[in-house]
């Protein structure tokens, strides 16, 4: 069964940092490209990241493009979403999902809240 | 940029209805487009990849149609489970970017 299971959310302060996880299992990960997708209390979903099998290639969504960084681990089954400079409107959920034919399985999602 | 643009952002009917939710891309995106269903609280789950093919173990009450600018989604008949917003996505070039959502309600 394949699982995606985000962690690393919480409450910071505007300017400070977080690293998200994402731990996937019941497949094989080093085969699939990933992407971040968030979505801002009451709002649409948003795309924020993508990272190809082997993290040749990397794109991000301008509004987090210079302060987040997306990576892997193939060895360890896990994507990772470093995320500086943190503003208000980060405040969201992140979820990390699988590119199969669309993006076919995603976590449950963590959420992040900056605030002072 | 590629702007999605969904329409209606909301609807009304009943179960039992057709209804069909359209996308539209800003340029020409050939086949590359997605549909997701999310319930709150929950992840959003895919219905329609491609345009047109149908998710494994999503009833075939759903489908999708379209290529390059204009693409639908259409339930032949809605069942109390499907109200849900539901939202389009072009996979064709980054950034990946979403419709803003429609909100199906009875």
């Amino acid at each position: 069964e394949v699982q995606l299971v985000e962690s690393g959310g919480g409450l910071v302060q505007p300017g400070g940092s977080l690293r998200l996880s994402c731990a996937a299992s019941g497949f094989t990960f080093s085969s699939y490209s990933m992407n971040w997708v968030r979505q801002a209390p009451g709002k649409g979903l948003e795309w924020v990241s993508y990272i190809s099998s082997s993290s040749s290639t990397i794109y991000y969504a301008d509004s987090v493009k210079g302060r987040f960084t997306i990576s892997r681990d193939n060895a360890k089954n896990s994507l990772y979403l470093q995320m500086n400079s943190l503003r208000d409107e980060d405040t969201a959920v992140y979820y990390c999902a699988r590119n199969g034919l669309g993006s076919d399985y995603w976590g449950q999602g963590t959420l992040v809240t900056v605030s002072s | 940029d590629i702007q999605m643009t969904q329409s209606p952002s909301s609807l009304s009917a009943s179960v039992g209805d057709r209804v069909t939710i359209t996308c539209r891309a800003s340029q020409n995106i050939p086949n590359y487009l997605n549909w997701y269903q999310q319930k709150p609280g929950r992840a959003p789950k895919l219905l329609i990849y491609g345009a047109s093919s149908l998710q494994s173990g999503v009833p075939s009450r759903f489908s999708g149609s379209g290529s390059e600018t204009d693409f639908t989604l259409t339930i032949s008949s809605l069942q109390p489970e499907d109200f849900a917003t539901y939202y389009c996505q072009q996979s064709y070039s980054s950034p990946y970017t979403f419709g803003q959502g429609t909100k199906l309600d009875i």
